[in-house]
Order: structure tokens, then sequence, then C-alpha cells
């Protein structure tokens, strides 16, 4: 069973630059987060995704980022106009939820690490 | 609101000694899961366990125990004898349903 994949694992850029990461989710889940995790601190949500469907943003998703999840099935997290703020590890996770279901567990990728010079 | 306070910001041992993660939340919900997920030098989350708030059954797994209780609600976990290999960042985390909320992990490193 191949695990959540992310790319790339490593990301610099220059301030006011565009990125975009990808996250490749277990194949069959049909639930995908993203989260951030700065130094020192535990991730924090960002947003999550049921199939294709955004169904929750976190406040920390400023106008700047947005995500997507076209076929509900990989999705991508674009960050424009990137600020020295934005420099953190952002964790891509999934998870599968049958009907009537509230929570599974969620497995992680590996992270894609951003530095914004 | 919930919350997760991981009071330990580092332990380090040596290797066969046992060692103790705290880990206390908060939370108004009934229903709500509780997690443990190690964070390796490579940067990747690997889940442990998952615990729903029915379920105060102390669990064991090899060397790894975890302690919950309901009434002081915490959810300890304890490594027994050590290796290298336990040297990691390990998250404790809480949820009613989709949303994750992390401790600020307990930094563990086990000395040969």
């Amino acid at each position: 069973d191949t695990g959540v994949s992310q790319d790339p694992r490593h990301k610099i850029t220059k301030r006011g630059q565009n990125v975009t990461f990808r996250c490749d989710p277990i194949s069959e889940h049909n639930r995908l987060y993203w989260y951030r995790q700065t130094l020192g601190q535990g991730p924090e949500f960002l947003t999550y995704f049921q199939n294709e469907a955004q169904l929750e943003k976190s406040r920390l998703l400023s106008d700047r980022f947005s995500a997507e999840r076209p076929k509900g099935s990989f999705s991508t997290l674009e960050i424009q106009r990137t600020e020295q703020g934005d420099s953190a590890m952002y964790l891509c996770a999934s998870s599968l939820v049958v009907s009537g279901a509230t929570q599974n567990t969620q497995y992680f990728g590996p992270g894609t690490r951003l530095t914004v010079l | 609101a919930q919350k997760v306070t991981q009071a330990q910001t580092e332990i380090s041992v040596v290797e066969k000694e046992d060692v103790t993660l705290d880990c206390v939340y908060e939370t108004r919900d009934t229903t709500y899961y509780l997690f443990w997920y190690k964070q390796p030098p490579s940067g990747e989350l690997v889940f442990l366990i998952r615990r729903n708030s029915f379920d105060e059954q102390n669990e064991i797994s090899g060397r790894y125990s975890w302690n919950f209780q309901k009434s002081t609600s915490s959810f300890n976990f304890t490594i027994t004898a050590s290796q290298v290999v336990d040297s990691a960042v390990y998250f404790c985390a809480l949820t009613r349903d989709y949303k994750l909320s992390f401790g600020a992990g307990t930094t563990v490193t086990v000395r040969a």
C-alpha cells in the first residue's frame, strides 16, 4: 500500500514569487487535509477536502493561499506572493471516512519544506 | 475550543531507560479521539495510536504503552527500554471529527 506522497520535498523561493505543492493521498482515501508546521510547533490545520469538495478553511489560510482537489484524487496548494512568514513545513494527510463515521486515522506524507528568502 | 498541552519540551535518556510523555487535553465534546504521532528527523509524521473517548482501556504494543484517564483529561505515553531509534519528536493530538489539534510536541533523545 503506497503512502501519502508530496512533491517537492524542499522548495526555496524569493519573496513575492508563487509556489505550488502537490499531494497524492493513499488511493481510495476520500479525505485529504493540509497542515502547516513551523519550527518547534505542532502542525496546524489549514483546510480539508471530502472527495473534490473543500469543506473547511482555517483562518490561517489567507487570500494568498488556495487549494484544489479537482478530481477527488491529488491536491495542490498554491501560495501567491510568498512572504518570509510563509516559511514552514506543509504537511498533507489523507483518511478514509465511511458513511456514518465522523473520524478515521489521518496518515501523513513527508511534507514540503518551504523557505522564503 | 480544543487544546492539547505537552508540558515536557525535551527529554533525554540513556538507552534502556523508560520514558513517559505527558499529554493533557481540554475539550467540551463528549465524543472525541486522541492520537499519538512520532516525527523522526526525516519529518514524516508516523501514526502510533488512536483512542476514542469511550475506550479508557490502557493499551500496550511492544515497548509502547498508553494510559488514558478521562478523569484527569490525560493520555500519557510510555516507551519501555528505550532505544536510539526512538529518538524523535512525539505529538499528542485531539479531534472531534476532521481537524486535528496538536500539542507542541516533546523531543525525545535516547543516548547510546
